[in-house]
């Protein structure tokens, strides 16, 4: 079946901007994930999804990261007045149940902020 | 911030040699995951091993677990071309489902 998808694939904004990624996770599956992954490093927990609801959004770096799933399938992250530090790619991931079982990541969204 | 360390950061072998690559961490753990990065295939789930789990076999792949000191190993037997990737252990702990992740090794195998 199909995998985790996500658009773009590639953003240029400028500071200031405000941009939207959007995930299509696998289909049934009730857990969904944000991660933002810097060059050269792991990928760090964002946010996460059971169904439409955020249960834990400790990983939002500042308010300006706002994440929703009003339908528990797809997923919008979205960032407003966008920064350079906030360059980096963003990873959605998509699970059956939480993490005790595989995520499966999307391609990610490469984010250059200038 | 990141829960685990790999180590090495990066390793170069020559094909057909087998790859151990090691990942410590800090906290108890439920479950403790690898997955292998690519620019080709993205980030792709390996083997998920459990915490009253010690070792865990998945065709080339061997994962050891060692609570006591916080440490598990991902062995690749037989290498591949096709096995250069970016490799990062993730656990979740206690009641939270996040996955936290480790700083990667690099793996490069030499044709």
């Amino acid at each position: 079946g199909a995998g985790v998808s996500q658009s773009p694939r590639y953003k240029v904004a400028k500071r200031g901007q405000d941009v939207a990624l959007r995930c299509d996770p696998i289909s049934g599956h009730v857990s969904l994930f944000w991660y933002q992954q810097a060059l050269g490093q792991g990928p760090e927990f964002l946010t996460y999804f059971q169904n439409e609801a955020q249960l834990d959004k400790s990983g939002l770096p500042s308010d300006r990261f706002f994440a929703e799933r009003p339908e528990g399938s797809v997923s919008t992250l979205k960032i407003q007045r966008t920064q350079q530090e906030d360059s980096a790619v963003y990873l959605c991931a998509s699970s059956l149940e939480g993490s005790r079982v595989p995520q499966y990541f999307g391609p990610g969204t490469r984010l250059l902020v200038l | 911030s990141q829960q685990g360390e790999e180590d090495p950061q990066a390793l170069s072998i020559q094909e057909g040699e087998n790859a151990t690559m090691n990942c410590s961490y800090k906290t108890s753990i439920n479950n403790l995951q690898w997955y292998r990065q690519n620019s080709g295939r993205g980030l792709v789930h390996l083997i998920l091993i459990r915490s009253n789990e010690r070792e865990k076999h998945s065709g080339r792949l061997r994962v050891t677990l060692d609570t006591s000191k916080k440490s598990s190993s991902l062995l690749i037997t037989a290498s591949r071309a096709a096995d250069t990737a970016s490799y990062f252990c993730a656990t979740d702990a206690g009641g939270n489902e996040k996955l936290t992740f480790g700083t990667g090794t690099r793996l490069t195998i030499i044709p």
